[in-house]
Parts: C-alpha cells; sequence; structure tokens
C-alpha cells in the first residue's frame, strides 16, 4: 500500500516549456487535490476533483489544466511554464465521508 | 472566502518545554479544523483535529483547543522532544470537508 505516489520528485524547466505532474493513490479515494508550497505562504489549493469525472478550481488555478485520468490518477499540467510557476507541488487524496486528506511526497519544480 | 492566520512564524524551544502555536480564521461557518505536521522533504502528515462542537481534544502529548466565539484554535505541544522539530500548519475546512483552507505555517525548532 504506497498511499499517494507522485512523479518526477524534481524537475527543472525552461520559461514556455510544458510539463505534466502525475499522481496517484492506491486507497480508493473519490476525492483528490493539488497544491502547490511556497515559502511563507503555505499550501493553496490550485485544483480538486471532488470524484471521477469532475474537477473544480482552488484558490490559484491559472496557468494550470488538470485531468482526473480515472479514480487513482489526478495529473496537473503546466501548458507554458513561467518562474512564477517555480514551487513544490503536493497531491493529496480524501476517502468518501473522511475528513484527513493524505499528501503525497510532493514535485519540486523549478522554472528558470 | 476563508482566511486562515497562523502565529509565530517560527518558535525555538529546549527539549522538554512546551510549545503553543495560534491560528485565526475568518469564516464562522467552518466546522473542522486540523493539524499538520511536515517533516524536510516530506508531504504534510495529519497529527490531530478537532470539529467545531468540540473544545478541547488531546492525544498524548498533544491537544488542540478552539474558541468558536473569538474564532481561534491552538496547538499545544507537552515535553517537546527534537523529533518534533518540524514545519506545522494549521487549516480550516467550511464545505462539506472538500476544501482546506492553510495556515502560513510555523516552524518549530527544539534543541536538546
Amino acid at each position: 500500500n504506497a498511499g499517494v505516489t507522485q512523479t518526477p520528485k524534481f524537475q527543472v524547466l525552461k520559461t514556455g516549456q510544458s510539463m505534466t505532474l502525475q499522481c496517484a493513490q492506491d486507497m480508493n479515494h473519490n476525492s483528490m487535490y493539488w497544491y502547490r508550497q511556497d515559502p511563507g505562504m503555505g499550501l493553496r489549493l490550485i485544483y480538486y476533483s471532488a470524484s471521477e469525472g469532475t474537477t473544480d478550481k482552488g484558490e490559484v488555478p491559472n496557468g494550470y489544466n488538470v485531468s482526473r485520468l480515472n479514480k487513482r490518477e489526478f495529473s496537473l499540467r503546466l501548458e507554458s511554464a513561467a518562474p512564477s510557476q517555480t514551487s513544490v507541488y503536493f497531491c493529496a487524496s480524501r476517502g468518501a465521508g473522511a475528513e484527513e486528506q493524505y499528501f503525497g511526497p510532493g514535485t519540486r519544480l523549478t522554472v528558470t | 472566502g476563508e482566511n486562515v492566520e497562523q502565529h509565530p512564524s517560527t518558535l525555538s524551544v529546549q527539549e522538554g518545554d512546551s510549545a503553543v502555536i495560534k491560528c485565526t480564521y475568518s469564516d464562522s461557518a467552518s466546522n473542522y479544523f486540523p493539524w499538520y505536521k511536515q517533516e524536510l522533504g516530506k508531504g504534510p502528515q495529519l497529527i490531530i483535529d478537532i470539529r467545531s462542537n468540540v473544545g478541547e481534544k488531546k492525544d498524548q502529548r498533544i491537544a488542540v483547543t478552539l474558541n468558536k466565539t473569538a474564532k481561534h484554535f491552538s496547538l499545544h505541544i507537552t515535553e517537546t522532544q527534537p523529533e518534533d522539530s518540524a514545519v506545522y500548519f494549521c487549516a480550516a475546512s467550511n464545505t462539506g470537508f472538500q476544501k482546506l483552507v492553510f495556515g502560513t505555517g510555523t516552524r518549530l525548532l527544539v534543541s536538546p
């Protein structure tokens, strides 16, 4: 039981390049989330998916797109990376009727 | 929308001392208040949570108190140990637990 896994762990992009961050959970959770973590700003919600087939914007969605590929997988795409998107990205999941969110280990992204 | 403020941003204590971290929230409809611990290079992990119908909750050396009238809640760690050193985040939720709004984090350093 791996919990929430994220790939890659580290990534360096040049401005304008695109990439997709992958997230998968093996806990049969309905809800999945993408956050970014910046120094002094805590965790901010980018997008979330309350259930398979649905996605909604969070606090900071601009510049990102998401896909809930199936119940296990929730990907985050940067179409044209900008230096302001340099951050640590965390994926999380939550079971139906439960409160706790389980977080992955994070992806550290640097955009130069 | 909900806004969560957290203080202090850094806290240094000696081993064996107590540590207190405080958070305030703005939305009186919030009814779930978790605390997460994040160790270096890892994702946040839930350590304790409290619902709005409870004033205090304890789990061994950790306790959380909630004052609904004043809209603030606090994390108390007694008999601190070096392994308590980490970043701690408070959060609040008011939408059927779908979305959490996080505070900006407190870096706790426990010196031997």
